[in-house]
């Protein structure tokens, strides 16, 4: 199983470009979610899904829009990108088993996204 | 104030000594991760407990509900353990949305 993977794993953009961060899993997990990591301050939740066809806004969610067509991807799409949207971006998943005292890893991390926006 | 607060932010240690960091929440949750961000960026789930105690090699973790406190404990540190420790608050409710602490960055020195 490859886990979690994000791609790209950089990218440089110029203000009111659009793109999209892709991420997809293997692990057949319901739960999946991005996150944005910028420096001093803990991870934030952007949008989640707990399950194909359902998302939702999570903390900091202006400015994104996802979809969860398939229970393996969830891809972040930024619509018109803004210096304020620079920071590293995560995409995790999680099985409800694990998440419920399964013995196993309770969240799986993909390696990150770095974004700068000129 | 943050819902999730972590002390120390910072902690420089040698290489055998005992490690603690502190994790104390404000909000309800219903289970707690501890999650190891390695300085090359990519991040681990070390532990997800909602009552007692977890041990995982040289790693334990604690956590008391009532007081809303959690605790990380390295025992015999070694250089490799440097990384920065976040701890998670996972939402009461049935949701699984989390809320971060901004972490502790631990240096081990041989």
């Amino acid at each position: 199983n490859a886990g979690v993977t994000q791609t790209p794993k950089f990218q440089v953009l110029k203000t009111g470009q659009s793109m999209t961060l892709q991420c997809a899993q293997d692990m057949n997990h319901e739960y999946m979610s991005w996150y944005r990591q910028d420096p001093g301050m803990g991870l934030r939740l952007i949008h989640y899904s707990v399950g194909a066809g359902i998302t939702d806004q999570g903390e900091v969610p202006n400015g994104y829009n996802v979809s969860r067509s398939t229970t393996e991807d969830f891809p972040l799409r930024l619509l018109s990108a803004a210096p304020s949207q620079t920071s590293v971006y995560f995409c995790a998943s999680s099985s409800r088993s694990a998440l419920r005292g399964y013995r196993g890893q309770p969240q799986h991390f993909g390696d990150g996204t770095r974004l700068s926006i000129l | 104030k943050n819902e999730v607060e972590q002390s120390p932010q910072n902690l420089t240690a040698q290489e055998g000594e005992f490690i603690t960091i502190n994790c104390s929440y404000s909000v309800g949750i219903s289970a707690l991760h501890w999650l190891q961000q390695h300085p090359g960026g990519g991040i681990v789930s070390l532990f997800m407990l909602s009552s007692g105690k977890k041990k995982h090699g040289r790693l334990i973790a604690t956590i008391n509900i009532q007081e809303k406190h959690s605790s990380l404990h390295i025992t015999a540190s070694h250089p490799r353990d440097s990384a920065v420790y976040i701890c998670a608050g996972k939402s009461q409710g049935g949701s699984e949305k989390l809320v971060f602490g901004k972490g502790t960055k631990l240096t081990v020195n041989p």
